[in-house]
């Protein structure tokens, strides 16, 4: 069965750039699904950050649109998540999940999530 | 954005309990309706889409109903694995969000 597992540097500097990584397998990330990137910060809820799909398409939460980029490594079955200008709020447990296809379109609901991996923002 | 109310916050049962958490839409999303369960330092894991789908290998104790703006997930029976938090998601417009959760803890 599909597997995700999320990687990147624990620690990233204010102002710096997040940069995480999800690898997939078990499965194809070309495969009739899109990808998700979902955090929760220490003792809160889960925020959905954004979603691509293996053709590059992407959608992302309006709130953090302007700083946060996903793309898909298609050669290496993995999606990535940039984050840039962050501050100490984006300290958080990072997910990444899948969507199932409904249609052409995302799902919505994710089946499947990595274990996480937490950022902390601290200079 | 759409918003929900996750209700109660907080909800203290027995096991053998039958326990019934709300979630309250601000605005109708039909079906477009997701539950999940998390345990401390564990990833979410879903239980019920659309609604009222059970996702396959979830017990059948748990169960999903609603439509619109208001739902509901239900444990008929509380098992001991199953004190945790749970979590609603609509998906029925961009940006997805989800509630603030709903804690089950041990009475």
């Amino acid at each position: 069965q599909v597997q995700l597992q999320e990687s990147g540097p624990g620690l990233v500097k204010p102002s710096g750039t997040l940069s995480l990584t999800c690898a997939v397998s078990g499965g194809s990330i070309s495969s009739s699904n899109w990808w998700s990137w979902v955090r929760q910060p220490p003792g809160k809820g889960l925020e959905w950050i954004g979603e691509i799909y293996h053709s590059g398409s992407t959608n992302y939460n309006p709130s953090l649109k302007s700083r946060v980029t996903i793309s898909v490594d298609k050669s290496k079955n993995q999606f990535s998540l940039k984050l840039s200008s962050v501050t100490a709020a984006d300290t958080a447990v990072y997910y990444c999940a899948r969507e199932p296809l409904a249609g052409i379109a995302a799902a919505g609901y994710m089946d499947v999530w990595g274990k996480g991996t937490t950022v902390t923002v601290s200079s | 954005a759409i918003w929900m109310t996750q209700s109660p916050s907080l909800l203290s049962a027995s096991t053998g309990d039958r326990v019934t958490i709300s979630c309250r839409m601000s605005q109708g999303i039909s079906s477009y309706l997701a539950w999940y369960q998390q345990k401390p330092g564990k990833a979410p894991e879903l239980l019920i889409y659309a609604a009222s789908t059970l996702q396959s290998g979830v017990p059948s104790r748990f169960s999903g109903s609603g439509s619109g703006t208001d739902f509901t997930l239900t444990i008929s029976c509380l098992q001991s694995e199953d004190f945790a938090t749970y979590y609603c998601q609509q998906y029925y417009s961009f940006p997805w969000t989800f509630g603030q959760g709903t804690k089950v803890e041990i009475k």
